[in-house]
């Protein structure tokens, strides 16, 4: 049972644009997020995190927002840039320990 | 969707046994696996890529000889914490990828607690 879901395996946009990457979970126990970047050939990287206390947290052109009544958490990039093309994936844990994953959504960055 | 199962998900270890983590590709023929170490609330490090039938290719940094991967089919690989200490406590996770594109499928991860 997938615990953490993200419905868009792909996803285009125009350079200087917003990027929006979804994800959704359904463990209502779940307090801390995370999301990855990961280029071909590379292992994931960290990009940004967000603890269950706050609906926003930003860093440069990434921002993640979290609706726990929706049990939602969305990645935004802004203005995209080519170099962002990557595959983007969400991350959920209840204890900072056990994490579940997304199966990751593609992003291109169409200059 | 493919499933990507680890075991143990959590054990307890005395100093200086061996401990081996398994991560299986349950619907789905791994070409690539990859192993992770995570500490608490940081990011993942890539420990070693693990190709079916060669060996692995190891991340700066990473033991060779502590940390031995075996990837002997497309839906297995094992990783051996050998002569575990209490510094190699961590999360461990693994994540493989069917090949022909990047999509990786994450296993829920084992949490190594070495006495």
């Amino acid at each position: 049972d997938q615990q953490v879901k993200q419905n868009s395996p792909s996803l285009s946009v125009q350079e200087g644009r917003i990027s929006i990457l979804n994800c959704d979970y359904t463990n209502s126990m779940f307090d801390y997020f995370l999301w990855y970047k990961k280029y071909p050939a590379e292992g994931p990287t960290f990009l940004i995190s967000i603890s269950s206390i706050k609906d926003k947290n930003e860093d440069g052109r990434f921002t993640v927002f979290l609706n726990k009544s929706a049990k939602h958490l969305s990645l935004h990039i802004v203005p995209s840039q080519p170099g962002d093309s990557a595959v983007y994936f969400c991350a959920a844990s209840a204890t900072g320990n056990q994490f579940y994953f997304g199966t990751g959504t593609s992003l291109t960055v169409i200059p | 969707g493919a499933v990507v199962s680890q075991h143990p998900s959590w054990v307890i270890c005395k100093s200086g046994t061996s401990v081996k983590i398994e991560c299986r590709s349950l619907d789905f023929q791994a070409t690539t696996m990859f192993w992770y170490r995570q500490f608490p609330k940081q990011s993942l490090m890539l420990m070693a890529t693990s190709n079916e039938g060669s060996k692995a290719t190891y991340e700066q940094g990473v033991e060779k000889d502590k940390f031995l991967i075996n990837h002997a089919s497309l839906t297995l690989s094992t990783l051996t914490v050998t002569s575990a200490h209490p510094e190699d406590s961590s999360f461990y996770i693994c994540s493989a990828t069917k090949g022909g594109n990047e999509k990786l499928f994450f296993g829920s991860g084992t949490q190594l607690s070495v006495l």
